[in-house]
């Protein structure tokens, strides 16, 4: 089955440095990739489409000079924390839709559990 | 704007009782998707419906589309411990390109 990788799985960082979290797909090639942030005890909330060869387009109400997306290739994809702050600590997920899928499931990596002291 | 709604929040059984968690959702849907999230996991797919009254069975799982395509169920019979987690359906957000729109989620604990 499909298979997304997500590193790290945890990372402790200090208030005003920069954090890259990589997002891979496996077995199969990804041509976007979805990243999320969860707070606890909440659902998934989108923050970024990540196209593969362009720009990646963001939700409203998030920073795209704070929220950095690269989609280098069709397995990877990185979002770079810029400037990290408490606020941001949070579970981030990407997710990879796998093309040979009829409709819109997605696969998702294992998070990055993001603290901010 | 499109919102996905999902109840109960939460849902406390014991085990061998049955669950069920409901998703409503404001617009027709063309697919409705269901994952589950373990404790400190990340969401895994279980499963997609497509056709209007749709009813899929995984094991002890039952999974319905609404005639409608705009609500949808997961029902458990006889929960196990194993069955802990929370339950997530999600629909695809409009014309967008593979968004999906999630609801809230339902988390089941299932006490031994």
């Amino acid at each position: 089955g499909a298979v997304v990788s997500q590193h790290p799985s945890w990372v402790i960082c200090k208030s005003g440095t920069s954090v890259k979290i990589e997002c891979r797909s496996l077995d199969f090639q990804a041509t976007t990739m979805f990243w999320y942030r969860q707070f606890p005890k909440q659902s998934l909330m989108l923050m970024a489409t990540s196209n593969e060869g362009s720009k990646a387009t963001y939700e409203q109400g998030v920073e795209k000079d704070k929220f950095l997306i690269n989609h280098a290739s069709l397995t990877l994809s990185t979002l770079t924390v810029t400037s990290a702050h408490p606020e941001d600590s949070s579970f981030y997920i990407c997710s990879a839709r796998d093309l040979a899928g009829v409709y819109y499931e997605q696969y998702f990596g294992p998070g990055t559990r993001l603290t901010v002291t | 704007g499109q919102q996905v709604m999902q109840i109960p929040q939460y849902q406390h059984v014991q085990e061998g009782e049955d669950f069920t968690t409901y998703c409503n959702s404001s617009t027709t849907l063309s697919n409705i998707q269901w994952y589950k999230q373990r404790p400190g996991g990340h969401p895994v797919f279980l499963i997609q419906l497509v056709k209007s009254g749709e009813v899929k069975k995984q094991k002890r799982l039952t999974f319905q589309f609404g005639e409608a395509k705009k609500n949808s169920s997961l029902h458990i019979t006889a929960t196990q411990t194993t069955d802990v987690g929370t339950y997530f359906c999600a629909g695809p957000r409009g014309n967008q390109g593979g968004k999906l729109i999630f609801g809230q989620g339902t988390e089941l604990s299932v006490k031994p």
